[in-house]
């Protein structure tokens, strides 16, 4: 059962424009939100995240905005850039552990940027 | 910065074989986690060690063992490797309190079973 969703695949935008990668999730006990940037034949790297009680978290080119009454976060990245290209994977963890934080993540989005 | 070190990078077994993936963690990190990336498919948690002492468990087959050893480093031993496992691995550590960077991860071993 996928509790966090993301349901473009892919993604394609030109170089300067706005990127927006949009995610839902369906398990309201979820309280950290991030985004992982994915190369080919790399490991995840961490983004950003966002606590649930924000709504909004911006760093440097990259925002992420948390609607928690729809159940929706989405990443904006403003400019894109070329190298802004990779897959792009949302995750959430619980707020409740008592021995860590396992990821949840999405299926992930593939943004190419254009020149 | 020292970064999650999985070994090996690659590895090709054959039907019903043994593997052993490890994983070194950023130091000081006490919370280790396995994940599996199948092809096209989002990274599926597996299991998770907090100080050393078994913490998640996830989507993890009971052909799947894993432990972490005094020196933090974490092994995942898979026995009677079927094709369906071949699969991208990947560890990931973190501080306990730090979720705000959730985990960082090693850049994974490619597993090919055929």
């Amino acid at each position: 059962d996928q509790q966090v969703k993301q349901n473009s695949p892919s993604l394609s935008v030109q170089e300067g424009r706005i990127s927006i990668l949009n995610c839902d999730y369906t398990n309201s006990m979820f309280d950290y939100f991030l985004w992982y940037k994915k190369y080919p034949a790399e490991g995840p790297t961490f983004l950003i995240s966002i606590s649930s009680i924000k709504d909004k978290n911006e760093d440097g080119r990259f925002t992420v905005f948390l609607n928690k009454s729809a159940k929706h976060l989405s990443l904006h990245i403003v400019p894109s850039q070329p190298g802004d290209s990779a897959v792009y994977f949302c995750a959430a963890s619980l707020g409740y552990s008592n021995s860590g934080y396992a990821l949840n993540f999405g299926k992930g989005t593939s943004l190419l940027v254009t020149p | 910065a020292a970064g999650v070190i999985q070994s090996p990078r690659h590895l090709i077994k054959e039907k019903r074989e043994t593997a052993t993936l490890k994983c070194y963690p950023i130091p000081r990190h006490d919370t280790v986690y396995w994940y599996q990336q199948g092809p096209g498919q989002d990274p599926q948690f597996l299991i998770s060690f907090y100080e050393k002492m078994q913490s998640d468990k996830g989507s993890i087959p009971d052909r799947f063992s894993a432990q972490q050893f005094s020196d933090y480093h974490s092994e995942l031993n898979m026995s009677s490797l079927e094709l369906g496992d071949s699969a991208l691995y990947f560890c990931a550590s973190s501080g306990y309190r730090d979720r705000a960077r959730g985990a960082f991860f090693g850049q994974g071993t490619r597993l090919t079973v055929v």
